[in-house]
């Protein structure tokens, strides 16, 4: 299995373009997160989809955020306008759900961001 | 608002020493615990997961719950220089219309010295 991947692995851009981030979970997962990581913040949770669906976008920063999951084995994360305050690290990661609370949620090798 | 604390270190231990890492959250109603290692510049990776009260052993790792106290704790046997990373406590509260995302703490900064 090739794990969760994902694209971009770095990027560079100007504040006022648009971003967007893909990932591509492991086969078979139904859950798939997005996570924010910066020095002072740590590792939060942006939006989590499942079956495709999403459930919890509450940590989604503002509106210049969405996120979308078309299919099963795709899904992106969009900043548009982006701005400086947005470079972080974003990983993507995907879980199944046969043994519940059980599940291991796999980390992508997620997407560098900078925004100058 | 869920909470995941955890001291940030530096912490400092000789090789061949025990590492003790240590995590306390907010959310009584939590019921999944990782402890994750991130190398620098890397994605986070399971190391450990915990369910039930007591301790849980793999190999120079051992992860211990207490849900009275709302406390993790991992300890690594026989620290290794490769062991230096950043462990990352994290919390899962699963409902019965699916699982949250974790909750993560901002980790612990490991130096094992040789």
């Amino acid at each position: 299995d090739a794990g969760v991947i994902q694209s971009p692995r770095h990027e560079v851009t100007e504040m006022g373009q648009e971003v967007t981030l893909r990932c591509k979970p492991i086969s078979g997962h139904d859950y798939l997160f997005w996570y924010r990581q910066t020095m002072m913040r740590g590792l939060e949770l942006l939006i989590y989809f499942n079956n495709n669906v999403p459930i919890d976008d509450s940590g989604m920063p503002e509106d210049r955020f969405s996120a979308k999951m078309p299919n099963a084995s795709f899904s992106t994360l969009k900043i548009q306008p982006s701005e400086p305050r947005d470079s972080a690290v974003y990983f993507c990661a995907s879980r199944g759900s046969g043994q519940g609370v059980q599940e291991t949620q796999y980390f992508g090798p997620g997407t560098r961001l900078l925004v100058l | 608002q869920k909470e995941v604390e955890q001291n940030s270190g530096p912490l400092s231990v000789p090789e061949g020493a025990i590492a003790s890492l240590n995590c306390t959250y907010s959310d009584r109603g939590s019921q999944s615990f990782f402890w994750y290692r991130q190398y620098s510049g890397k994605s986070p990776e399971l190391i450990m997961s915990i369910y039930s009260n007591g301790d849980k052993e793999d190999g120079r790792f051992t992860a211990q719950l207490n849900k009275a106290s709302q406390y993790v704790s991992l300890l690594i046997r026989d620290s290794q220089p490769s062991d230096s990373a950043t462990y990352l406590c994290a919390v899962l509260e699963f409902s019965g219309g699916g699982a949250d995302g974790l909750t993560f703490g901002k980790g612990t900064h490991l130096i094992i010295q040789p």
